[in-house]
């Protein structure tokens, strides 16, 4: 079975550029989340989607990043402007969805922004 | 709020030795807990996870960990570490949120493996 597929692994943009990070989630997992990590750090939820609803975007910073996922499998998650803070890995998981479940996890977006 | 501590940032065992790594936790009712595994340039992998129950928890890669509520931890231990085990160690709580658990993680624990 294949994993949470996630691309580019690698983007490097000059700053005040846009960008966007794809996912495709485990095929049946309803559930999709979108986690920024910063070196040195662990995962910090952006958004989570319940098929194609966005439940939880409270920590997505509104301004600049966006996220959809139409159809309600994959996702795509955007920044536009990058600003140099923004240079992360960015991970996408997805689960079957219910308290319980295990989120696995792909394999991340590094970003680098000059 | 939820919070995880893992206070150690970095460490370094010998190969075959036993380890044991640290992660506390601050959460107001009965927490669900995580450790996950990251290899460089990979995803996340999930080790184990308590929900209920048995306080020694059994995972993968002969991995166990113990809750102790009254001491707010749950850390993570192997008997003997093998050379493969090198990457960095992450602990989570998780909240239940409507129909999934929102997981807060701690900062990571980064093992090093000496032959």
């Amino acid at each position: 079975e294949a994993g949470v597929v996630q691309s580019p692994r690698y983007k490097i943009i000059e700053k005040k550029q846009p960008v966007a990070f794809w996912c495709n989630p485990i095929s049946g997992h309803n559930t999709l989340y979108w986690y920024l990590q910063n070196l040195g750090q662990g995962p910090e939820l952006l958004i989570r989607y319940e098929n194609e609803e966005a439940v939880d975007d409270s920590q997505l910073p509104k301004d600049r990043f966006s996220a959809e996922r139409l159809k309600g499998v994959d996702s795509t998650l955007k920044i536009q402007p990058a600003e140099l803070g923004d240079s992360a890995v960015y991970l996408c998981a997805s689960s079957l969805g219910g308290a319980y479940s295990e989120q696995f996890f792909g394999p991340g977006t590094r970003l680098t922004v000059l | 709020a939820q919070s995880v501590t893992q206070p150690d940032i970095h460490i370094t065992v010998s190969e075959g030795a036993s380890l044991e790594l640290r992660c506390n936790y601050s959460y107001g009712a009965t927490p669900y807990l995580f450790w996950y595994v990251q290899s460089p340039g990979q995803g996340l992998q999930l080790l184990l996870k308590y929900f209920s129950g048995d306080t020694l928890v059994q995972g993968i890669k002969g991995f166990e960990a113990e809750f102790k509520r009254s001491q707010s931890s749950f850390n993570l231990r192997k008997p003997s570490v093998h050379w493969s085990d090198a990457a960095e160690y992450f602990c989570a709580v998780g909240v239940l949120t409507g129909t999934a658990s929102k997981l807060t993680f701690g900062t990571g624990t980064r093992l090093q493996v000496t032959l």
